[in-house]
């Protein structure tokens, strides 16, 4: 079975300042791991995803990942927080079948 | 590029109505899923599909059913409905077990 636990429901973070949302998984097979964006009243849009090789992923809006075997964690960073960052932010890790399973979620709010 | 497409939006019924959500994806996808959501509790799997002509259950499948009419389609049914399925639904789809899903904008179902 695979899980994903999300640490923290919700973040604030001043517009500029760092942003750090953490996520650690469990799974019995070597991962897929993703972070989703949802924004108010839409789906869930694909961030950056890990498969295999580099283990410090990027993805879209200046956001990064890194993947830590050894910590079974996936947290997600972005040196500098915007406005438009404010946001629910999904950590998943997915099974080679496809299924994925989703963490609870964590809120971040930007303050200017 | 359309993506995925949920019909309808927004849905109101009473306890007992039935009533169909209506998915399509134009992106050649083998895999189509149907997530819920709820408030502090991320996503959770209600069927899959990894291909066309197969189903699956996934982890809260009670009082629903799906249908994978095509590759392109895959619709989801309350037969019944109850207020406890008042929920906001997902439908998304899938490549290939790393590459993460596309979804739909959602159904907002309210059961009163």
């Amino acid at each position: 079975a695979q899980s994903v636990t999300q640490l923290g429901s919700h973040v604030s973070v001043s517009e500029g300042a760092l942003v750090l949302l953490r996520c650690n998984y469990s799974s019995s097979v070597p991962p897929y791991l993703f972070w989703y964006v949802q924004y108010p009243n839409q789906g869930l849009q694909l961030l950056l995803k890990y498969t295999t090789g580099a283990t410090l992923v990027k993805g879209i809006n200046g956001f990064e990942a890194e993947f830590k075997k050894s910590e079974t964690s996936f947290h997600l960073t972005k040196p500098s927080a915007h406005m438009s960052d404010a946001a629910e932010y999904f950590c998943a890790v997915s099974d080679p079948a496809g299924k994925s399973t989703f963490g609870d979620g964590t809120t971040l709010t930007v303050k200017p | 590029n359309a993506g995925v497409t949920q019909t309808p939006k927004f849905q109101v019924l009473k306890t007992g109505q039935s009533m169909t959500l209506q998915c399509a994806q134009d992106m050649n996808h083998n895999s189509m899923y149907w997530y819920r959501q709820d408030p502090g509790m991320g996503l959770r799997l209600i069927y899959y599909s990894a291909s066309e002509g197969t189903t699956d259950k996934g982890e809260v499948p009670n009082g629903y059913n799906v249908s994978r009419l095509n590759k392109r389609e895959f619709s989801l049914r309350l037969e019944s409905a109850a207020p406890s399925q008042t929920s906001v639904y997902f439908c998304a789809s899938g490549r290939a077990p790393n590459y993460g899903y596309t979804f739909g904008s959602g159904t907002r179902l309210t059961v009163v």
